[in-house]
């Protein structure tokens, strides 16, 4: 089936180790989105990868960083994870915003990370 | 950010049908509005969405207002599994993408 995939699902680091998640889909589409869910809150919007185009949310903090090597592939860089950075990370795709038009975003099972 | 308002939470019996409202005054002529749910340690499943009319699929019922101001998702017949946080979501527009600001949602619980 085709799937929106990360691995791993629980990823533990230390503070200010930096860590990298990753995200894989099959299902071809163009955008690559990361998003952040706290405990108990709702998903929030980190930044998304339009193809090669990278389109941050202002409010992100630079601590975080992305990779998008190719279609399939987008990756989550921690760069010095605070305590508060402990959350579930996911990765959704879409195929794409049309001015108008219907575009669905599909998630992965997402990560969790802990930071000690 | 989110632009709906939805109740906490609410219980529903099994094989009952499950009608989660949400309020969405200030939509705009052009937003969609998307239902997503997120069960327990999970990524956020995608139900439904739409613009103006109602929409039916496989998994639920989206009855849009005629001023669009609000909302109803209708789970038809409830099963335990269908115990989750529910988002109502209204995509927002930006000049060259869109956005969907998660709300704090419903928690639906299903009881036997």
């Amino acid at each position: 089936d085709a799937m929106v995939i990360q691995n791993p699902r629980y990823q533990v680091t230390q503070f200010g180790k930096p860590v990298t998640l990753s995200c894989s889909q099959t299902l071809n589409h163009n955008v690559m989105y990361w998003y952040q869910q706290k405990s108990s809150q709702a998903p929030k919007l980190l930044f998304h990868y339009y193809d090669k185009d990278f389109n941050n949310e202002a409010d992100t903090p630079d601590n975080f960083q992305s990779r998008r090597p190719n279609t399939s592939f987008c990756f989550l860089d921690i760069r010095s994870p605070g305590l508060g950075d402990a959350a579930m990370y996911l990765c959704a795709t879409s195929r794409g915003f049309v001015q108008g038009a219907r575009d669905t975003q599909y998630f992965g099972p997402g990560t969790r990370l802990t930071v000690l | 950010d989110a632009k709906t308002t939805q109740p906490p939470s609410m219980d529903c019996a099994e094989g009952r049908a499950a009608n989660l409202p949400c309020n969405h005054s200030t939509i705009s002529g052009n937003e969609y509005v998307y239902w997503y749910r997120q069960i327990h340690s999970q990524g956020p499943q995608y139900i439904i969405h739409g613009l103006k009319n109602n929409e039916t699929n496989e998994m639920a019922s989206l009855i849009i207002t005629e001023d669009r101001k609000s909302s109803t998702l209708i789970l038809p017949h409830a099963t335990l599994r269908d115990t989750a946080v529910y988002y109502c979501i209204v995509r927002v527009l930006r000049s060259n993408d869109y956005k969907l600001s998660f709300g704090a949602g419903t928690t639906v619980t299903v009881r036997a």
